[in-house]
């Protein structure tokens, strides 16, 4: 059984600029979710798909925008970045009927 | 809003000793709990996760419970060991899932060999 995987692992961006996450799911997962962990904090929910589709959203904006694709891994987009974006972005699957999320390694982003 | 507090912030142990790390929740209307485990710029670690209509769940030297009416959750680590060093995180799901987990800032715990 493959796990939650997440690419790149490092990413160093300059502000005004865009940014894609790539997230493969585990196994037998339909739901993807996003979180952005500060550094010494506990992570944050930025959104959910299920079956392609955007069905929950925490307090971040409308440029935090993502995807879901058919074969359930997903793609995290962030327009015009800004030093706070600077985290570790985690993505974590799971099975819509039992909810248990797993969590993928995580991408570093820094913004400067 | 859904808030999670986790006492103590930090805490160092003696190898061999059983510990208790506490999670408290504001809203008792939660999906599920889960706890994690995070190792320094790593991603988590789910280590158990409780249902709402659980009241605990055990896997190995761990063992969590969950209080909802209180809002409480406790982890339980049974014979500390070294390996056991690591940022020690609770979330609760709420809105059937759908709003996501809910974190606490965790527990940086450290055991001394």
């Amino acid at each position: 059984e493959t796990g939650v995987t997440q690419s790149p692992t490092h990413l160093i961006k300059t502000r005004g600029q865009q940014v894609t996450l790539r997230c493969s799911s585990q196994s037998g997962h339909n739901t993807v979710s996003w979180y952005q962990q500060a550094l010494g904090q506990g992570p944050q929910f930025i959104f959910q798909y299920y079956r392609e589709e955007e069905n929950g959203r925490g307090n971040f904006p409308p440029r935090f925008s993502g995807l879901q694709f058919p074969n359930y891994s997903s793609e995290l987009n962030v327009n015009a970045l800004e030093l706070d974006d600077s985290a570790l972005y985690l993505c974590a699957s799971s099975h819509r009927a039992y909810n248990e999320q797993f969590f993928g390694p995580g991408t570093r982003l820094t913004v400067l | 809003k859904q808030e999670v507090t986790q006492i103590p912030a930090a805490l160092s142990v003696p190898e061999g000793e059983n510990l208790v790390l506490n999670c408290s929740f504001t809203d008792s209307a939660i999906y599920n709990l889960q706890w994690f485990r995070q190792d320094p710029g790593k991603g988590l670690t789910s280590l158990l996760l409780i249902q709402s209509s659980q009241r605990e769940q055990t896997s190995g030297r761990l063992n969590a419970s969950l209080d909802k009416s209180s809002g409480r959750s406790t982890l339980y680590i049974a014979a500390s060991q070294p390996g056991d060093s690591a940022t020690y995180l609770c979330a609760v799901g709420s809105g059937g899932g759908a709003d996501g987990l809910t974190f606490g800032k965790g527990t940086h715990l450290i055991i001394q060999p």
